[in-house]
């Protein structure tokens, strides 16, 4: 049982560049999520989604799409990468109504 | 709107003396609370949950809805209490609302 695999681990971008996230989780978890996690900031919430083909915007979604074909999967895209968009960002799965979730182990994300 | 705030970016305590990481939040209803925490190289993971009520690790936190709060107590620290804590609201479909995170440091 992998939980929740996030790649790359590590990736550097030039401004203006796009690239894909990815977000994979084998618990048959309904619930996943996308958040960006900043310095003095802690984390907040990107997207999410309760179902494959239903998704919606989080607290910061501006610069990010995502879809969820399958249940297993959660891309998030950034279409023309920022600086601003330079952080951490973690994919979470769960169960609702446990208010549990899983993490992945994060994708640090450089954007020069 | 919803906001959930830890006032103390660091807190270091020795080893055997008591811990309190304090969360203060604002939200109109009837609030879902958490505590997670992150070991150095681990995973960000559930600490404990006000509904369960439980003691996790020896850490406990009582939900004051007069005070607004939900800090984490335990009464003696131990060196593997060394991580980042976030404290988070469940806003409805499992969307967490994070405070900015403490870094509690246990001294030997």
């Amino acid at each position: 049982n992998a939980g929740v695999t996030q790649t790359p681990k590590f990736q550097v971008l030039k401004t203006g560049q796009s690239m894909t996230l990815q977000c994979a989780q084998d618990m048959n978890h309904e619930y996943m999520s996308w958040y960006r996690q900043d310095p003095g900031m802690g984390l907040r919430l990107i997207h999410y989604s309760v179902g494959a083909g239903i998704t919606d915007q989080g607290e910061v979604p501006n610069g990010y799409n995502v879809s969820r074909s399958t249940t297993e999967d959660f891309p998030l895209r950034l279409l023309s990468a920022a600086p601003s968009q330079t952080s951490v960002y973690f994919c979470a799965s769960s169960y609702p109504g446990t208010g549990e979730l899983f993490f992945g182990e994060g994708s640090r994300l450089t954007v020069l | 709107a919803q906001r959930v705030t830890q006032p103390e970016k660091l807190l270091s305590v020795f080893k055997g003396a008591p811990v309190e990481l304090k969360c203060n939040y604002s939200y109109s209803g009837s609030p879902e609370l958490f505590w997670y925490v992150q070991y150095s190289r681990q995973r960000l993971q559930l600490l404990l949950r006000h509904i369960s009520r439980e003691s996790i690790k020896g850490f406990t936190a009582d939900l004051n809805k007069g005070e607004t709060s939900f800090h984490l107590k335990k009464p003696f620290a131990q060196e593997e209490d060394s991580a980042m804590y976030y404290c988070a609201l469940e806003r409805g479909a499992q969307k967490l609302v994070f405070g900015q995170g403490t870094r509690l440091t246990i001294n030997p």
